[in-house]
């Protein structure tokens, strides 16, 4: 059965303390994997698409990466407005038809001064 | 601004009540999305479309009813018979669905609640 996990479950970090959050991912024939912000009372808000391993995307301080197994979320000197709950999804080939996303239960990072 | 309106933001329901959830977009999307969000799980498809007058069920459809007669607009119905409605909903559109692999965006969500 696909699955999508998401570790660790909460992270809390000084601001500028650097640290990755990680997703791995068990489905047959990655389409594409997601990275999401959700802010409480928010629906979530789309950071990264990526499609191959050995790919990344940057924004600001996020650094998203890829491989065959899982991906990561490097956050580099963290500010405490990127406390929220980031969340993970996969596109696979099973499914595809639907268009359908697999979502992980989300890491909540909280950055505080 | 293009976007995905979900109304109302809170609503509550009575026993025996059917109640129906707004989502509406101006991004000139296909494919729309219903999902749902319980704390410390991840989000669960109730229903989606790829098309106007088409729909599928997702792996939660049971107590939900939805329609799709215009681009824009995908309202989702939770019924009486959906036990435990108490959860937050959030409304999703991208350009196509299927093996497009593009993107889904969000609204930002109904929370409802039994009174």
């Amino acid at each position: 059965e696909d699955q999508v996990t998401q570790s660790p479950e909460a992270l809390r970090l000084q601001e500028g303390e650097s640290s990755s959050l990680n997703c791995s991912y068990t489905v047959s024939g990655l389409r594409g994997l997601f990275w999401y912000r959700q802010d409480p009372g928010k629906g979530p808000e789309f950071l990264f698409t990526l499609y191959s391993a050995g790919e990344e995307k940057e924004k600001e301080r996020l650094k998203a990466t890829l491989t065959k197994k899982e991906s990561f979320l490097h956050i580099t000197a963290p500010k405490p407005e990127d406390s929220a709950t980031y969340l993970c999804a996969v596109q696979a080939d099973r499914g595809s038809t639907l268009g359908r996303l697999y979502f992980g239960r989300g890491t909540q990072l909280t950055v505080w001064p | 601004d293009g976007g995905i309106t979900q109304s109302p933001k809170y609503l509550f329901r009575k026993e025996g009540q059917n109640v129906t959830l707004s989502c509406e977009q101006n991004l000139n999307h296909d494919a729309m999305y219903w999902y749902r969000q319980d704390p410390g799980q991840g989000l669960r498809l109730i229903y989606y479309s790829q098309i106007v007058n088409d729909f599928q069920k997702g792996d939660i459809a049971e107590g939900y009813s939805v329609s799709r007669e215009k681009k824009e607009s995908f309202p989702l119905t939770v019924t009486s018979a959906q036990k435990n409605p108490t959860a937050f909903y959030l409304c999703a559109s991208s350009i196509r669905g299927g093996r497009s692999n593009q993107p889904q965006h969000f609204g930002d969500g109904t929370r409802l609640s039994i009174l």
